[in-house]
């Protein structure tokens, strides 16, 4: 049992490249979330989804693409990148939020330069 | 929309000092709340929980009681240790299932 599974764990990206963090779990939940921590603002949502093909924007989207083919993963899409996207990572999963909380994989930290 | 707010870190402590970490909700109907420990270099880790009112979440020594005449869900821990040093973020669970955080408490325990 593997839990959350986020790869890469490090990536440097010029300004204007795209790329794809990828999310996967291996737990059969059904609420899956993608955060950005930066220091002294917490974390913030970005994208968010409770089921194959449902996902939802979340406090901070712009520049993000969700989408969810399966159950087990929800791969994070930077289209053009800015230096304003460097930050960590989270992606995080869920049987029922409410319930149990979230799950969180150990993250990615992405630097855009 | 719902919030979360924490009190400004860091907190520094001597070892086996009392702790008390602030946090106060803002949220329609009956949240969840969640704290979440964040140990250097590492991901997010759930340490206690609490999914209605009075109820007291409690793991390894830290306890949190949800209260909502005050919407307050405040962390404490009799006698911490060097070990407990990390960020500690409060959180909730409102009407979706969408988890909102608070921006962290990092907690230092000298010797």
């Amino acid at each position: 049992n593997a839990g959350v599974t986020q790869t890469p764990k490090f990536q440097v990206l010029k300004t204007g490249q795209s790329m794809t963090l990828q999310c996967a779990q291996d737990m059969n939940h059904e609420y899956m979330s993608w955060y950005r921590q930066d220091p002294g603002m917490g974390l913030r949502l970005i994208h968010y989804s409770v089921g194959a093909g449902i996902t939802d924007q979340g406090e901070v989207p712009n520049g993000y693409n969700v989408s969810r083919s399966t159950t087990e993963d929800f791969p994070l899409r930077l289209l053009s990148a800015a230096p304003s996207q460097t930050s960590v990572y989270f992606c995080a999963s869920s049987y029922s939020g409410k319930t149990y909380g979230y799950t969180f994989g150990s993250g990615t930290r992405l630097t855009v330069v | 929309g719902d919030s979360v707010t924490q009190m400004e870190g860091p907190v520094t402590l001597s070892e086996e000092a009392f702790l008390t970490i602030n946090c106060t909700y803002t949220a329609t109907g009956y949240p969840s709340l969640f704290w979440y420990v964040q140990y250097p270099g590492e991901g997010l880790q759930l340490l206690l929980k609490a999914t209605k009112a009075d109820d007291k979440g409690s793991n390894k020594g830290f306890e949190a009681t949800y209260r909502k005449e005050t919407t307050s869900f405040h962390l404490e821990k009799g006698s911490v240790q060097v070990s407990d040093s990390a960020v500690y973020f409060c959180a909730l669970t409102g009407n979706t299932d969408k988890l909102i955080f608070g921006t962290g408490t990092r907690l230092q325990v000298f010797p």
